[in-house]
């Protein structure tokens, strides 16, 4: 079964700095990983999808990584902005199947 | 493109009550996922379709939740009787299982409470 693992669960941070958000899985036989957004009572925004067999991708001040081998993924926002507050949420697709872990809340102070 | 439409948004019941959630998926798309999110488990993949048949139901947590597709542009999920314990947030997601990338679209969510 796959495990999805997000480190740390919150980060504060003043705004201007960068954000670094890790997720690791267990199951290394992915098809894909995606970062999503959920701001508080609402639903889930995909920011970025990463193809295995990609080792990046990159959207506007958005950069993830992906290293399948090692199970590791990193997203990371540059200049972060009191906008960019919310809950990153790393997900993993095996098959059909996607596994999500739980989270890391982020909250930029202006 | 309207997007994943779930309704309703928010629904309050009693414990014991009957419990319809509605979906209705991304046109065109073959695939639908209905997941529960709660402070507990995270979100977790309850039941998926593909062209309106289930495929994985192993993630309904028991007999009391059924879910059915009636025709690709419709799915429910149904709870009776409903327990306190259901609380959560319901998504409904879908996507077109020929797509290479396979990217789920995430509806608004269902949030449902059972007192």
């Amino acid at each position: 079964k796959q495990e999805v693992t997000q480190i740390p669960a919150a980060l504060s941070v003043p705004e201007g700095e960068n954000l670094v958000l890790n997720c690791s899985f267990t199951d290394s036989a992915i098809y894909n990983l995606q970062w999503f957004r959920q701001d508080p009572g609402k639903g889930l925004t995909s920011l970025l999808l990463i193809q295995s067999s990609q080792r990046e991708q990159t959207s506007g001040r958005l950069n993830a990584s992906l290293d399948k081998s090692s199970g590791r993924s990193t997203l990371y926002i540059a200049a972060s902005q009191p906008g960019d507050s919310a809950t990153y949420l790393c997900a993993v697709r095996n098959d059909y199947k996607l596994s999500f872990g739980a989270g890391t809340t982020v909250t930029v102070r202006a | 493109d309207a997007g994943v439409i779930q309704s309703p948004r928010h629904e309050v019941t009693e414990m014991g009550q009957e419990v319809t959630l509605r979906c209705k998926p991304i046109s065109g798309h073959n695939s639908l996922f209905w997941y529960r999110q709660t402070m507990m488990r995270g979100l977790e993949l309850l039941i998926y379709f593909n062209n309106n048949v289930p495929i994985d139901d192993s993630g309904m947590p028991e007999d009391r939740f059924s879910a059915k597709m009636p025709n690709a542009s419709f799915s429910t999920l149904k709870i009776q009787p409903s327990e306190p314990r259901d609380s959560a947030v319901y998504f409904c997601a879908s996507s077109l299982s020929g797509n290479p990338t396979y990217e789920q679209y995430f509806g608004p969510g269902t949030r449902l409470t059972v007192t």
